[in-house]
């Protein structure tokens, strides 16, 4: 299994409040993403990373914002969370373009995410 | 833009029997295409992939074929068992903006009884 974990696995939190999700990966892979999954939707991309500090939106990126400072770690941040943004959130890495599996993406564990 | 389409589940079988899950897709480009699979609980896995037109692909006894004239992927295995219970996903990858995206079907629930 590709190293990729997700913190926290589970969070309950308050509409208004400011949540921060990690995804760590230990396989020195270039390209970071950030999905959301939600009953009949499958996965939609919030934001994607293609390098250190090099970020770009996805198809639902409004209300998330994103953050690479190492290679290792990609964030996603909601500044102000609200009910609809209550979803399981997956990250997931990929390698580089030049590289024989840049096609392929590997997920992690994913974080269930309520707000209230 | 890019889309994925998937029959509808749920999809309920006896073990043994054949397994067709239908994927179809619209792409600009020539798009890889995958099929990612969802056990309880936990994240999505890649099952099989196929890169380019006619290849197929194949894994842990499932098949699919990238059949570009009628812009299809079609999930096969020719005998379930219990522990393939799961939701699968199609989904396509194309080169946009910096990197490979990929574009999701909206899975399908398969469950296998014994």
């Amino acid at each position: 299994d590709a190293g990729i974990t997700q913190s926290p696995r589970h969070k309950v939190t308050e509409t208004g409040t400011p949540v921060t999700l990690r995804c760590h990966q230990t396989e020195n892979h270039r390209y970071m993403y950030w999905y959301r999954q939600d009953p009949g939707h499958g996965l939609r991309l919030i934001h994607y990373s293609y390098g250190v500090k090099d970020t770009d939106k996805g198809e639902v990126s409004d209300g998330y914002s994103v953050s690479r400072s190492k290679t290792e770690d990609f964030l996603l941040t909601l500044e102000s969370a609200t009910s609809s943004q209550t979803s399981v959130y997956f990250c997931a890495i990929s390698d580089s373009l030049t590289s024989g599996r840049s096609y392929e993406q590997y997920f992690g564990p994913g974080t269930r995410l309520t707000v209230t | 833009g890019n889309s994925v389409t998937q029959m509808e589940g749920p999809v309920t079988l006896s073990e043994e029997a054949f397994l067709t899950i239908n994927c179809t897709y619209t792409a600009t480009g020539y798009p890889s295409l995958f099929w990612y699979v969802q056990y309880p609980g936990e994240g999505l896995q890649l099952l099989l992939k196929a890169t380019k037109a006619d290849d197929k692909g194949s894994n842990k006894g499932f098949e699919a074929t990238y059949r570009k004239e009628t812009t299809s992927f079609h999930l096969e295995k020719g005998s379930v068992q219990v522990s393939d219970s799961a939701v699968y996903f199609c989904a396509l990858s194309t080169l946009s903006g910096s990197a490979r995206q990929l574009t999701f079907g909206s899975g399908t629930q398969l469950t296998v009884l014994p």
